[in-house]
């Protein structure tokens, strides 16, 4: 499976766009990039999902390069809510079903 | 609302007693999924029922079991904890393909293992 780096943290003034990178250099063409966040003391949580379009959803959007070598996850008004650590995660495609590796995400702080 | 239990939210065992945390879900999800996630860490495989298949990690140690008598539950069972197995143990769920967004898991809130 293809190999995700984040940066290890950020900080977002909230109200303002939170915009997290992703590097997937090794990325092949079946894979997908998932976007995961886990809230502190809480399970993660799906967010978003894409092969090579552009995708947005009630959350976010994410940004994938045209080499799809790497992407940006993006939320457009951040809250204090969320505040958590954000995982990007390479998932093969051609499954019957998924498996997850979760890299160490980006801890992302969103400041009032 | 549809969703994943965690029964205990906080377990506490003591070194080499066995302990049974437990995962029920009312999804109707094919595919059920342990994960440990340790301080500070990222959670880990440990293994998946797809139906009744059991599928385990080729490092998840001998001493973590798992069970999924029906659709509904499965239990992980660590049969004699260490105290390096301390952490948080999450539950997951996902459809299969050709049911939904089969790679979009739904986690339940964990189940924090202390081990004294």
């Amino acid at each position: 499976d293809a190999k995700t780096t984040q940066p290890p943290s950020m900080d977002c003034a909230e109200g303002r766009a939170a915009n997290l990178p992703c590097n997937h250099s090794t990325i092949s063409g079946n894979e997908y990039v998932y976007w995961y966040r886990q809230i502190h003391s809480q399970g993660p949580q799906y967010i978003i999902h894409g092969l090579k379009n552009n995708e947005t959803n009630e959350m976010a959007s994410l940004i994938i390069t045209e080499d799809r070598k790497s992407s940006t996850l993006i939320l457009p008004h951040a809250t204090l809510r969320d505040t958590a650590v954000y995982y990007c995660i390479v998932v093969p495609g051609g499954t019957s079903y998924g498996k997850l590796t979760f890299g160490q995400g980006t801890i992302l702080t969103v400041h009032p | 609302d549809a969703m994943v239990i965690q029964n205990p939210r906080y377990q506490v065992t003591q070194f080499g007693k066995p302990v049974t945390l437990s995962c029920s879900q009312t999804l109707n999800h094919n595919v059920m999924y342990w994960y440990q996630q340790k301080s500070s860490q990222a959670p880990k495989l440990l293994f998946h029922y797809y139906d009744k298949d059991f599928n385990n990690e080729a490092d998840t140690p001998d001493n973590f079991q798992s069970r999924r008598p029906n659709t509904s539950f499965c239990f992980l069972d660590i049969r004699s904890p260490g105290l390096g197995d301390a952490a948080m143990y999450l539950c997951a769920t996902s459809p299969h393909q050709g049911t939904g967004n089969y790679n979009e898991q739904f986690f339940g809130p964990g189940t924090r293992l202390t081990v004294l």
